[in-house]
């Protein structure tokens, strides 16, 4: 089972329109980290969050941690065919490193 | 960040046959690297955590004797699929975690392992 609850699971949207994903847990991490993933490419970090309310804003893209450490988002504005893709999060144990992955939101833009 | 480098990238093989995964860490030193396997539109399965210098410890339901890890040196980890059958068909992917720091992880490109 998953520890991470990602949602939704999959999101198709035209482009230029904004869209948000969302990680939920009842566990408490160290960080969280989110990764996009082509098809047939591995996993590319996008950020990692470590501390309780923190915000990270990369261009279009908005992350943010919950202030328990339980939960973050991802908001996308003004989407673009480039965005597509698998986003995943991922929970993160300082203890030893393993992380522990939603099951990914599948995120089309349509041209 | 970390660059990570996998080969081969695709491989098809036979049934019965033994198939090496190798993981490489192009930057820096690697004490601990990860093993996953991901399925069609899935997300990632933890395999196991490889350590340099000693045994790989697997995570529950992974068979270690089918899936060999061996971290001889600080930029190379293994995983040899023994005895493949085709259920063990996937996208096996490794990760390493430069330490010193947040506990982020950065991947390879992946290996696409077909079992005929």
């Amino acid at each position: 089972t998953q520890l991470l609850e990602q949602s939704p699971q999959f999101l198709s949207i035209q482009e230029g329109e904004n869209l948000t994903v969302y990680c939920n847990s009842s566990s408490v991490f160290s960080s969280l980290q989110w990764y996009r993933q082509e098809p047939g490419e591995g996993p590319v970090l996008l950020v990692t969050v470590v501390t309780g309310g923190e915000v990270k804003k990369l261009k279009r893209l908005t992350f943010q941690f919950g202030d328990a450490r339980k939960d973050s988002s991802l908001h996308i504005t003004a989407a673009q065919p480039g965005d597509t893709g698998l986003y995943l999060c991922a929970g993160g144990s300082s203890n030893d490193y393993k992380l522990s992955f939603g099951a990914g939101t599948t995120v089309t833009v349509r041209a | 960040g970390a660059v990570v480098s996998q080969h081969p990238s695709r491989v098809i093989c036979k049934s019965g046959t033994s198939v090496k995964i190798e993981c490489r860490s192009l930057d820096f030193q690697a004490t601990t690297m990860f093993w996953y396997r991901q399925f069609p539109k899935k997300s990632l399965m933890l395999m196991a955590t490889s350590n340099e210098g000693s045994k790989a410890t697997y995570e529950q339901g992974v068979e270690k004797d089918k899936f060999l890890i061996n971290h001889a040196s600080l930029t190379l980890s293994t995983l040899t699929v023994t005895s493949a059958h085709p259920e063990d068909s996937s996208f096996y992917i490794c990760s390493v975690v430069p330490g010193g720091g947040p506990d982020t992880q950065y991947f390879g490109p992946g290996t696409r392992l077909t079992v005929l």
